[in-house]
């Protein structure tokens, strides 16, 4: 695609429920990633990945978070059994390798109630 | 560890004056440095970045940043502000490129007209 598009755009979610948040990249970008913003604060690193794989995700605040991106274009975010303190919103980006230009999408703002 | 610390979360110049948002940062290693804009409803887009070349480092829509070692800073200018130059900005820092980048709180800015 032209950019780097995030979906939903916009997600009000119950405590505890399950949320997914999708990214779609720029077309042949081989490197992805994921960002968390709270409110107030700058955007913080989640977690990438080289196509398929993940070589870091030492920013997932707790194993209730997950990505994935089995084909190496599309990525998901998972987030089990929501808490409050996970509203924020989640950015993702990429770039056609590490070290190049990243491209961030609009965001995806979740509230969870 | 890296961090980045925006001076000023509100900034307000008058159209045609100049713009200046200040950033320091911290790393252990030789950093790369970013600035990075968001305006209403768009994504973030990277303004400028240093990786050790040219310490004086021009980027688009007519801002720079010098990176000072001594200083460990790396301040955005614009000799004019322009109206449309109203947004967030945020400042990041990186050890190896672009994989983890560490940004901080963000300033905005307003054009007062």
């Amino acid at each position: 695609g032209a950019g780097v598009s995030q979906s939903p755009r916009y997600k009000v979610t119950k405590r505890g429920q399950d949320v997914t948040l999708r990214c779609d990249p720029i077309s042949s970008h081989a490197t992805l990633y994921w960002y968390q913003q709270a409110l107030g604060q700058g955007p913080e690193f989640l977690t990438y990945f080289n196509y398929e794989a993940q070589p870091d995700k030492s920013g997932l605040p707790s194993d209730r978070f997950s990505a994935e991106r089995p084909e190496g274009s599309i990525s998901t975010l998972t987030i089990q059994r929501t808490e409050q303190r996970d509203s924020a919103m989640y950015r993702c980006a990429s770039s056609s390798t590490q070290g190049d230009t990243i491209y961030f999408g609009e965001g995806s703002w979740l509230t969870v109630v | 560890a890296q961090s980045v610390t925006q001076l000023g979360s509100h900034v307000s110049v008058s159209e045609g004056a100049l713009v200046l948002l200040r950033c320091n940062y911290s790393s252990s290693v030789p950093p790369y440095l970013f600035w990075y804009v968001q305006y209403p409803n768009q994504g973030l887009q990277l303004l400028l970045k240093y990786t050790s070349a040219a310490t004086l480092v021009k980027g688009i829509n007519g801002f720079e940043a010098e990176f000072k070692k001594s200083e460990t800073s790396f301040h955005l200018t614009k000799p004019s502000a322009h109206m449309s130059d109203a947004a967030e900005y945020f400042c990041a820092v990186s050890d190896f490129g672009n994989e983890k980048l560490t940004f901080g709180t963000g300033t905005r800015l307003t054009i007062i007209p």
